[in-house]
């Protein structure tokens, strides 16, 4: 069984501050790890991904994310907010092994970025 | 490539109706999932199809769901009798996995509404 806690479901942030959304997870095999990000009415927009290799991995808008796997962990940063960064963001775990692929997300992160 | 496409993009309507959404995956991806996200939370896995074979449901597919991929391209989902409980947002992804890895690609999503 897999599952994602995402720790803090507001964060609010002053717009050029650096940007930090927490994410937990569990997993009895070796994880593939996402982050999406969605803004109103829309769907998931695919930020960045881990599966294995570097684990620090860089993705779309400046943002990045590193894999630790000794504290089961995947927090996503960004050095300076922007205001167009305002969007919930969801971390999410799927398997490495067999075929089954569907995505367990955590209750996601609404992200405020002040002016 | 198109992206993911879904229609239609809001549906209201009343308890025991039945409802019908459809989705068009990326051309070429023989993967196609259904998630569900009610209000404040994460996508739920619901099912997913490997070409037109649906290989894996959730619990949360009762028996009035019910999903098909008749030609390994498009799906549909419908659901019978609708109750006041399956108001949410129903969200299709679709992939192709490669070397063993696989990155889901969301579409906009049908927002239900059941009075």
């Amino acid at each position: 069984a897999q599952s994602v806690t995402q720790l803090g479901s507001h964060v609010s942030v002053s717009e050029g501050a650096l940007v930090l959304l927490r994410c937990n997870y569990s997993s009895s095999v070796p994880p593939y790890l996402f982050w999406y990000v969605q803004y109103p009415n829309q769907g998931l927009q695919l930020l960045l991904k881990y599966t294995t290799g570097a684990t620090l991995v860089k993705g779309i808008n400046g943002f990045e994310a590193e894999f630790k796997k000794s504290e089961t962990s995947f927090h996503l940063t960004k050095p300076s907010a922007h205001m167009s960064d305002a969007a919930e963001y969801f971390c999410a775990v799927s398997s490495s092994s067999g075929s089954a692929r569907q995505l367990t997300f955590g209750s996601g992160t609404q992200l405020t970025v002040l002016p | 490539d198109t992206g993911v496409s879904q229609n239609p993009r809001h549906k209201i309507t009343k308890r025991g109706q039945n409802v019908t959404f459809r989705c068009d995956p990326i051309s070429e991806h023989n993967r196609l999932y259904w998630y569900r996200q009610t209000l404040g939370q994460g996508p739920e896995f619901l099912t997913y199809f490997q070409n037109e074979a649906q290989l894996e449901k959730s619990r949360l597919l009762s028996d009035r769901f019910s999903a098909e991929r008749p030609k390994g391209s498009f799906s549909t989902l419908e659901i019978q009798r609708t109750e006041q409980g399956d108001s949410a947002m129903y969200l299709c992804a679709s992939s192709l996995p490669f070397g063993g890895q696989e990155t889901q690609y969301f579409g906009p999503g049908t927002r239900l509404l059941v009075l």
